[in-house]
């Protein structure tokens, strides 16, 4: 996982309850992602980051945030969960600009009830 | 429009035989860079093999390589000689510049599942 642990690994929450997962890296990587996986549509990008304090929204962006106040740590804010956000989240992190590998944490199985 | 298009659902594929997994890409960054990634049911992405667009030589890694086809657009991972434990969802992933940044758009993926 070259250093990247996402936290919690499960959660069930329940509808309108805000949830914050988190992301965090040990190798200094520059650019961050966080994308979800759902049956038939493969990974999704919600929001990726290209530095501290610099966000931007992928294609999924609705109904999320995100913030980065530290090269390390990544959080992604659910401001409040709705059933459609029950998933599987990922975050990656890649080196620096032409890097050519992404590296992925674990997952975390979000259901919200 | 799609970025990245697996149109391969779901393979299956005697033991021992060469796999094509298909992948089309549209971008017009002229510096962009093409992945592709194992899923096993365990749930962990795994990365197996990169290419960039500069790049003249198809890469290779081990039994994976990428027959990238600059000018169609495509990056088909082939598998050779697959085993029971090559299994797996894969995906297909671009990395290319937005305004200075980098974003990394996956496809669909493709279920392959190797018979004994």
């Amino acid at each position: 996982d070259a250093g990247i642990t996402q936290s919690p690994r499960h959660k069930v929450t329940e509808t309108g309850t805000p949830v914050t997962l988190r992301c965090h890296q040990t190798e200094n990587h520059r650019y961050m992602y966080w994308y979800r996986q759902d049956p038939g549509h493969g990974l999704r990008l919600i929001h990726y980051s290209y530095g501290v304090k610099d966000t931007d929204k992928g294609e999924v962006s609705d109904g999320y945030s995100v913030s980065r106040s530290k090269t390390e740590d990544f959080l992604l804010t659910l401001e409040s969960a709705t059933s459609s956000q029950t998933s599987v989240y990922f975050c990656a992190a890649g080196a620096y600009v032409g890097g050519t590998e992404a590296f992925f944490g674990q997952g975390t199985r979000l259901t919200v009830v | 429009a799609q970025k990245i298009t697996q149109t391969q659902p779901g393979m299956f594929v005697q033991e021992k035989e060469a796999v094509t997994l298909d992948c089309t890409y549209d971008t017009s960054d002229p510096s962009y860079g093409l992945f592709w990634y194992k899923q096993p049911s365990s749930g962990e992405m795994i990365f197996l093999i990169y290419q960039g667009s500069y790049d003249q030589q198809n890469a290779t890694e081990g039994r994976y390589s990428l027959n990238f086809q600059k000018a169609r657009k495509s990056a088909n991972l082939v598998i050779s000689a697959s085993q029971l434990g090559d299994s797996a969802m894969y995906f297909c992933a671009m990395r290319e510049q937005n305004f200075g940044n980098e974003k990394l758009t996956f496809g669909t993926g493709t279920r392959l599942t190797i018979i004994p």
